[in-house]
């Protein structure tokens, strides 16, 4: 099954330093990614969606130059956490969608990254 | 606006016992449904889905759910709980498959 791929697991950084989040799709392209945070027992917010070759679509109060997105290739995603602040520490995952699959496909999941930040 | 409602964040079972996790959407078109669960600092894994056929769907690690489209539910179902299914647990619909929405979530611990 499709595969993606999530480093680090965890990180922990100082405050004021910034951090690189990858994500990549192991044995399919994905021109698209979506990135997800969550805070403790919550669901999944929706950050931003990453495309291939093009700017990142942010959510609405997601501050685009707080957490930049690449897409640099079909199979990987980076998100960067600049000028981390300890209220960014967090669980931040991406995931991919169906895409050349079929639309009634669900999303392949990366296993999560744990940023802590002091 | 499409939506997703879990009924209880936290559900409560002894090991053995019946599991039943809801999950109620809103929309006038039957989405495309999923169940997923995440286990402690890990990413989500997938449980079930339904797209059409049959209403009944069969999932890993014994667990079901059904499609019903006359209460817009797609409740989450095991028999027998085993201590191993303690998680937190999202159902998530899909209309157009790059957009996913996700319930609140509900936690479930299993007593011994």
């Amino acid at each position: 099954g499709a595969v993606v791929s999530q480093h680090p697991s965890w990180v922990i950084c100082k405050s004021g330093t910034s951090v690189k989040i990858e994500c990549r799709s192991l044995d399919f392209q994905a021109t698209t990614m979506f990135w997800y945070r969550q805070f403790p027992k919550q669901s999944l917010m929706l950050m931003a969606t990453s495309n291939e070759g093009s700017k990142a679509t942010y959510e609405q109060g997601v501050e685009k130059d707080k957490f930049l997105i690449n897409h640099a290739s079909l199979t990987l995603s980076t998100l960067t956490v600049t000028s981390a602040h300890p209220e960014d520490s967090s669980f931040y995952i991406c995931s991919a969608p169906p895409g050349q699959e079929g639309y009634n496909s669900p999303l392949h999941f990366g296993n999560g990254t744990r940023l802590t930040v002091t | 606006a499409q939506s997703v409602t879990q009924l209880g964040s936290h559900v409560s079972v002894s090991e053995g016992a019946l599991v039943l996790l809801r999950c109620n959407y809103s929309s006038s078109v039957p989405p495309y449904l999923f169940w997923y669960v995440q286990y402690p600092n890990q990413g989500l894994q997938l449980l079930l889905k339904y797209t059409t056929g049959a209403t009944l769907v069969k999932g890993i690690n014994g667990f079901e759910a059904e499609f019903k489209k006359s209460e817009t539910s797609f409740h989450l179902t095991k028999p027998s709980a085993h201590m191993s299914d303690a998680a937190e647990y999202f159902c998530a619909v899909s209309y157009t498959g790059n957009q996913f929405y996700f319930g609140t979530g509900t936690s479930l611990t299993v007593i011994p």
